[in-house]
């Protein structure tokens, strides 16, 4: 099983959609978790956090599932420049805290 | 904003040479990490270093590669004799604590390596 798993998508969408990614890690171990976004041949870049309780940040919204090993990312109204890949990133515990690791991304693609 | 920067952006070099990848972390920073990504795959982690050691590799970071912190303020990723295989984006990262919770690593543009 990989260590963390994203469907590559892409999700093509309209503006104003609301769309959700998914995504499974395999350590269950794993303290710490967040969404990066990459666009294009550039470097990721976080997008946010996730907490145990869920978290939102205006129009995204992620939410950590232990039990089920699973990690979601809602975009609300869904915009032109919110096509990137979407990154689920996490920090395996058993890592001593120094290392990221990361899911194949997911593709959004927003169109007009 | 505080960024990290690499230099070259892009290197191109013949198959067997040895290159040097630079990169200046954010100044306040303490732990410094080098990722790759080959094209069309993802974000592979290489190294992480903290006060002038390696903290943790991984599998893919054998002899051929070699990190540094020459002076205060750079940090280098010295690839040895390479292969057509290393031919990736190579990503300096920087954070001021360790990675857990809110603590968010800070990328670099990152330079394109093509061994040819």
């Amino acid at each position: 099983r990989k260590e963390v798993e994203q469907d590559p998508g892409p999700f093509n969408v309209p503006e104003g959609a609301t769309v959700a990614f998914n995504c499974t890690y395999s350590n269950s171990a794993s303290q710490s978790f967040f969404w990066y976004r990459q666009d294009c041949r550039k470097e990721p870049k976080l997008l946010m956090s996730v907490y145990s309780s869920g978290n939102e940040d205006g129009r995204f919204t992620a939410q950590l599932n232990r039990a089920s090993q699973y990690i979601s990312l809602l975009i609300r109204d869904s915009k032109l420049s919110d096509s990137a890949t979407y990154l689920c990133v996490v920090n395996p515990e058993n890592t001593g805290f120094q290392k990221l690791v990361f899911g194949t991304g997911t593709r959004l693609l927003v169109s007009p | 904003e505080p960024e990290v920067t690499q230099t070259p952006s892009h290197q191109v070099t013949q198959m067997g040479q040895e290159v040097i990848l630079r990169c200046v972390p954010i100044s306040n920073h303490l732990y410094f990490y080098w990722y790759r990504q080959i094209l069309g795959q993802k974000v592979e982690f290489l190294v992480s270093f903290y006060n002038n050691e390696i903290s943790e590799k991984s599998e893919i970071f054998d002899d051929q590669f070699s990190v540094e912190r020459p002076d205060g303020s750079n940090f280098t990723l010295k690839i040895r004799s390479t292969k057509l295989e290393d031919s990736a984006m190579y990503f300096c990262a920087s954070s001021e604590a360790p990675l857990t919770g809110n603590t968010e690593a800070f990328f670099g543009q990152g330079t394109r390596l093509t061994v040819v």
